[in-house]
């Protein structure tokens, strides 16, 4: 199993400033995505972090409004970018290993709210 | 492309009722299947989980699931909730090949009352 850190757990910000989110492994893992959970939503599929590489991003999200790192195998980040109201939700990093038959493990999440 | 379908968003039982959760997947090739549960205010947590072999599976706090492969259903079972199993329960998907990301369906908020 994984363990995943995520900072910070919460976080009040202006609109128009950015926030980006840390998320930390205990152990290398292979694949890394970011989630978003919208008030009373369910999770939708941001990206994958990619190592040394850019995100592959889903359908409806750009690399301008939610760029993202990996260095490494342990470590992502997730920039929420341009912050406007709409953007106030729950940021998730999970992670995974590369067999095809892995659970995925969860961070506890960023509840960002965007005033 | 991948779907999840879950029918009910919310439901409402007494303790020692019965729980069924409908779960219906759509994709072409061999998944993984899981269902997740989000007490209030908690993060996610790993409720059960099919990747192959026998398709009924037991989980953690006496739920269980079966998968109908005919059906592409996955549905989540208890024979009697306790009001502790108020929640949010969420059913994934992936495809069976390293990798992929989990595609989650809207959710079942289940409401139990003592």
């Amino acid at each position: 199993s994984a363990v995943i850190s995520q900072k910070p757990s919460r976080d009040i910000c202006q609109r128009g400033t950015s926030l980006t989110i840390q998320c930390q492994v205990d152990s290398q893992v292979t694949m890394m995505f970011w989630y978003r959970q919208q008030p009373g939503q369910s999770l939708t599929l941001i990206a994958t972090a990619n190592q040394g590489s850019e995100a592959t991003y889903e359908s409806g999200f750009v690399i301008d409004k939610f760029p993202i790192s990996r260095p490494n195998l342990t470590f992502s980040t997730l920039t929420v970018s341009n912050l406007s109201p709409e953007d106030s939700s729950i940021y998730l990093c999970s992670a995974t290993g590369g067999a095809v038959n892995t659970e995925a493990f969860f961070g506890q999440g960023t509840r960002l709210t965007v005033v | 492309a991948q779907s999840v379908s879950q029918h009910n968003h919310h439901v409402i039982l007494s303790e020692a009722a019965s729980l069924e959760l409908g779960c219906n997947y759509s994709y072409g090739g061999t998944v993984n299947l899981f269902w997740y549960v989000q007490y209030p205010g908690q993060h996610l947590q790993l409720l059960l989980k099919y990747f192959s072999g026998d398709p009924l599976v037991k989980g953690i706090k006496g739920f269980e699931a079966e998968f109908i492969k005919s059906k592409f259903s996955f549905n989540l079972r208890k024979p009697s909730v306790q009001w502790s199993d108020t929640a949010e329960y969420f059913c994934a998907v992936n495809a069976r090949q390293a990798g992929t990301a989990l595609i989650f369906g809207k959710g079942t908020t289940l409401s139990v009352s003592s």
